[in-house]
C-alpha cells in the first residue's frame, strides 16, 4: 500500500544553516506530494506541494522536487531562521487508488538556534 | 489561501461527559472533511472521513458510537466525543478538502486539544 517515510529527528541547526529533510514514498499510482508544517500548539499548515514528476514546490524559501525515479520529495532550505523551528510532515495523496486519504510521515522536528 | 477553523481550541471536561468539536471551512465549500487524532510527538492518524449529507466512513479501530460525526452542511462538520474518558485526551485536527483531481489539497484546522480529567 501507499506510505511515506521521513527521516527521523530531531534536527537541530544553527541559524543560516542549510536544511534537508528526506522523504521517500511508496505509491501504487502517481500521487501528489505535500509538505506540511506544524508550529508548537497549532494545526498543520500546507507549506508546499507538487502534483507530478519533476515538479518543484516552493514557499517561504523552502523547496522540494518530485523525483519519480528515486520516489523522493526531499525538503530543502538554503538558510534557516529561528522562526522555522517546527515539525515538518511529508504526505501523499493518491486519489485514484486510495480515495481521499492522505498518508503522512511521522514528522521531523526542527529546532533552529540563534 | 483556504481557511479552516476549529472550535473550541482547547477543552477540559470531566470523565463521562460528551464534547463537541466544530470544524468549519470559512471561504470554500467542502463536500469532504477529515478528522485526525494526534498523540504527542506522533503523526496524524486518520479517524474518519466525513461526507456532507451522508454517513461518515470510519477507519479500522475507531469506534463510530464513541466518535460521532455529523457533516450537516458544505462548510461544517462536527465531531462529538461521547462519554469521554482520560484515554480520549488528545489533539484532534480536522481538515477540509478543496479542489479536484491533481489540484486536490487538504487544508487543516488549528486543532482542538481535549483533556479529560
Amino acid at each position: 500500500g501507499d506510505s511515506v517515510t521521513q527521516m527521523e529527528g530531531p534536527v537541530t541547526l544553527s541559524e543560516e544553516a542549510f536544511l534537508t529533510i528526506n522523504c521517500t514514498y511508496t505509491a501504487t499510482g502517481y500521487p501528489s506530494l505535500f509538505w506540511y508544517v506544524q508550529y508548537p500548539g497549532e494545526g498543520l499548515q500546507l507549506l508546499l506541494k507538487a502534483t507530478k514528476a519533476d515538479d518543484k514546490g516552493s514557499n517561504k524559501g523552502f523547496e522540494a522536487t518530485y523525483r519519480k525515479e528515486t520516489t523522493s520529495f526531499h525538503l530543502e532550505k538554503g538558510s534557516v531562521q529561528v522562526s522555522d523551528s517546527a515539525v515538518y510532515f511529508c504526505a501523499l495523496s493518491d486519489p485514484p487508488n486510495t480515495g481521499n486519504q492522505f498518508y503522512f510521515g511521522t514528522g521531523t522536528s526542527l529546532t533552529v538556534i540563534p | 489561501g483556504a481557511v479552516v477553523s476549529q472550535h473550541p481550541s482547547r477543552v477540559i471536561c470531566k470523565s463521562g461527559t460528551s464534547v463537541k468539536i466544530e470544524c468549519r471551512s470559512l471561504d470554500f465549500q467542502a463536500t469532504t472533511m477529515f478528522w485526525y487524532r494526534q498523540f504527542p510527538k506522533q503523526s496524524l492518524m486518520l479517524m474518519a472521513t466525513s461526507n456532507e449529507g451522508s454517513k461518515a466512513t470510519y477507519e479500522q479501530g475507531v469506534e463510530k458510537d464513541k466518535f460521532l460525526i455529523n457533516h450537516a452542511s458544505l462548510t461544517l462538520s462536527t465531531l462529538t466525543v461521547t462519554s469521554a474518558h482520560p484515554e480520549d485526551s488528545s489533539f484532534y485536527i480536522c481538515s477540509a478538502q478543496s479542489g479536484q483531481g491533481s489540484q486536490e489539497t487538504q487544508y487543516f484546522g488549528p486543532g482542538t486539544r481535549l483533556l479529560v480529567l
